[in-house]
């Protein structure tokens, strides 16, 4: 069964960083690209962006490539978001997902809340 | 950036109702769209990918076309747990682009 699931969430002070993590399981996390995905309290979804399964490529929306990383460590299964300089537009659930065919499976997802 | 106009916004249906959720593309994306439900307090999940490929474990009921640049999501017989988000996705260039949404309820 795959599994992902997010961490590193919270309450953060606008124009601090913040890194946050999905621990995948139930498939070869090494053969596939990942993606993440947020979305807002009003429920609008932001693609924010991908990484090739060898972590050798990433692709970003252009609205938070300069403040936003994609980062990925195949031993531990895991990716990684590390945000920049976050506003208070930042707020959002964020989503890590398998991208195969689609963003075939989402994790639970993991708040984070900009406000001072 | 490509637009993916999604319409519905909300949706109030009957039970075994047919349903149908559009979203049009400012651009030729083939058949790389995908539809995904977002059920009340849950994580979203894949529906429909490749335009018309019905993902694994989606029932029947569920069916993707394409007309063009119009991609429609029908549900052929509404049930209660059909309620939620529907978002159309557009995979054919980066960066992805989602509809809007379209919040689907029962009458």
């Amino acid at each position: 069964e795959v599994q992902l699931v997010e961490s590193g969430g919270g309450l953060v002070q606008p124009g601090a960083s913040l890194k946050l993590s999905c621990v995948a399981s139930g498939f070869t996390f090494s053969d596939y690209w990942m993606s993440w995905v947020r979305q807002t309290p009003g429920k609008t979804m932001e693609w924010i962006g991908d990484i090739k399964y060898d972590g050798s490529y990433t692709n970003y929306a252009p609205s938070l490539k300069n403040r936003f990383t994609i980062s990925r460590d195949n031993a531990k299964s895991t990716l990684y978001l590390q945000m920049s300089n976050v506003r208070s537009e930042d707020t959002a659930t964020y989503y890590c997902t398998e991208t195969y065919y689609g963003l075939d499976y989402w994790g639970q997802g993991v708040m984070v809340t900009v406000s001072s | 950036d490509i637009q993916m106009t999604q319409s519905p916004a909300s949706l109030s249906a009957s039970l075994e109702e047919i349903v149908t959720i559009t979203c049009q593309a400012s651009q030729d994306i083939g058949n790389w769209l995908s539809w995904y439900q977002q059920k009340p307090g849950k994580s979203p999940q894949l529906l429909i990918y490749g335009a018309t490929s019905l993902a694994d474990g989606v029932p029947s009921r569920f069916s993707g076309s394409r007309s063009g640049t119009q991609y429609s999501l029908k549900i052929s017989r509404l049930q209660v747990e059909d309620i939620g988000i529907y978002y159309c996705l557009q995979a054919y260039s980066a960066p992805l682009t989602f509809g809007s949404g379209t919040k689907l309820e029962i009458k």
